[in-house]
């Protein structure tokens, strides 16, 4: 699976939009982005992810650039509650029965 | 939909005692998997199984077992537990590449 580098943390006011970073210059063409997410103590959470389309959901949108090689997780109206370690992982398709490898990942911090 | 549950939610062992970790989920995925994560640490995968009556061993199967009869229901057995085995306990679930986690059991062996 490609590197993936992040920012070890962001703030955020709560409301305003999070846009969380993720580069991933070593991508191959069949590998897809994955955002997942920790809120302390709790067990990871799946966010979204993409191949080379844009995708939303009702958590979030994951914006892919061009080249693939960075991509931009965003959170529309942060709240408080999105408060967590957020983690790009990069991996092939049919990974099913393989396990997750989480880097550092961005810590975020939501504040009122 | 209730996900993926996990009982105990907490649990403090004594050296050599064992105990079993229950996991289940409701929305019907073949793969299953325990993971553990020390302090600070990431995630580690113990077993996983790729459907009923299948399992195999992940990064750190030692000290583990596992069993899968039914699809919902993947428990993790702890045999003559050890210091080294304090950790939070994640189990997780997957019809394709997304896994979804459950809340974690909290582990102590003292």
């Amino acid at each position: 699976d490609a590197k993936t580098t992040q920012p070890t943390s962001m703030d955020c006011a709560e409301g305003r939009a999070a846009n969380l970073p993720c580069n991933h210059s070593t991508i191959s063409g069949n590998e897809y982005v994955y955002w997942y997410r920790q809120i302390h103590s709790q067990g990871p959470q799946y966010i979204i992810h993409g191949l080379k389309n844009n995708e939303t959901n009702e958590m979030a949108s994951l914006i892919i650039t061009e080249d693939r090689k960075s991509s931009t997780l965003i959170l529309p109206h942060a709240t408080l509650r999105d408060t967590a370690v957020y983690y790009c992982i990069v991996r092939g398709s049919n990974q099913a029965g393989t396990a997750l490898i989480f880097g550092k990942g961005t810590t975020l911090s939501v504040s009122s | 939909n209730a996900g993926v549950t996990q009982t105990p939610k907490f649990r403090i062992l004594k050296i050599g005692q064992s105990m079993t970790l229950q996991c289940t989920q409701d929305m019907n995925h073949n793969y299953m998997y325990w993971y553990r994560q020390d302090p600070g640490m990431g995630l580690k995968l113990i077993y996983y199984s790729v459907g009923a009556g299948i399992t195999d061993k992940g990064e750190v199967p030692n000290g583990y077992n596992v069993s899968r009869s039914t699809t919902e229901d993947f428990p993790l057995r702890l045999e003559l537990a050890a210091p080294s085995q304090t950790s939070v306990y994640f189990c997780a679930s997957s019809l394709r590449d997304e896994q979804y986690f459950g809340p974690g059991t909290r582990l102590t062996v003292t």
